[in-house]
């Protein structure tokens, strides 16, 4: 089973500047089938990225997926006061699906 | 508008079973696999289940293998999760969520549905 991890746990900013988000695999992962997600409290998950780079119906340009093999990464090129949620990464392989373990984004 | 919608939850003791639906609209549902993907109290997303578009190919968490049942009926619409066996670890928001063809990924998500496994 492939392991997700991560980092960091949680990430406080304030309005207006960028975030970074590091997702990495414990094997390769095929960019086809890495996707991002973000839950606020009491709502269900909704997809951002798929296949490491592709933002989902609706979801704003200033939301950026990257990276290949075993790191990628999730950008938010300027926060809102929205964004600040909880986002996970997600992999498909081998007829199996994890998930990372998530990471916090709160106001600074 | 594309939409499922989780029903069937509730409390149950530990070795008791339970049936969890999901009601899909908005997409032909045949055509889709379908997925249940659960949340324990303020912890992360755990994958636990899938089924094919028709209804001939699915899979399964470790942790659920054995003891949970995934089934669709299409000309319904719908889509099951048959549990039992359950455990105080099965406790967690159940959530349906539709798949996104060739990506591995869930694009569509109920609101879910709470399971209790209590004594």
């Amino acid at each position: 089973e492939i392991v997700l991890t991560q980092s960091p746990g949680t990430l406080s900013l304030s309005p207006g500047e960028r975030a970074t988000l590091s997702c990495r695999a414990s094997q390769s992962v095929s960019s086809t089938f890495l996707a991002w997600y973000q839950q606020k409290p009491g709502q269900a998950p909704r997809l951002l990225i798929y296949g490491a780079s592709s933002r989902a119906t609706g979801i704003p340009d200033r939301f950026s997926g990257s990276g290949s093999g075993t790191d990628f990464t999730l950008t938010i090129s300027r926060l809102e006061p929205e964004d600040f949620a909880v986002y996970y990464c997600q992999q498909y392989g081998s007829s199996l699906y994890t998930f990372g373990q998530g990471t916090k984004l709160e106001i600074k | 508008e594309m939409q499922v919608v989780e029903s069937g939850g509730g409390v149950v003791q530990p070795g008791g079973s339970l049936r969890l639906s999901c009601a899909a609209s908005g997409f032909t549902f045949d055509e889709y696999a379908i997925h249940w993907v659960r949340q324990a109290p303020g912890k992360g997303l755990e994958w636990v289940s899938i089924i094919s578009g028709d209804g001939g190919t699915t899979y399964y968490a470790d942790s659920v293998k054995g003891r949970f049942t995934i089934s669709r009926d299409n000309r319904k619409n719908s889509l099951y999760l048959q549990m039992n066996s359950l455990r105080t670890e099965d406790t967690a928001l159940y959530y349906c969520a539709k798949d996104l063809a060739g990506f591995g990924a869930f694009d569509i998500w109920g609101q879910g549905t709470m399971v209790t496994v209590s004594s």
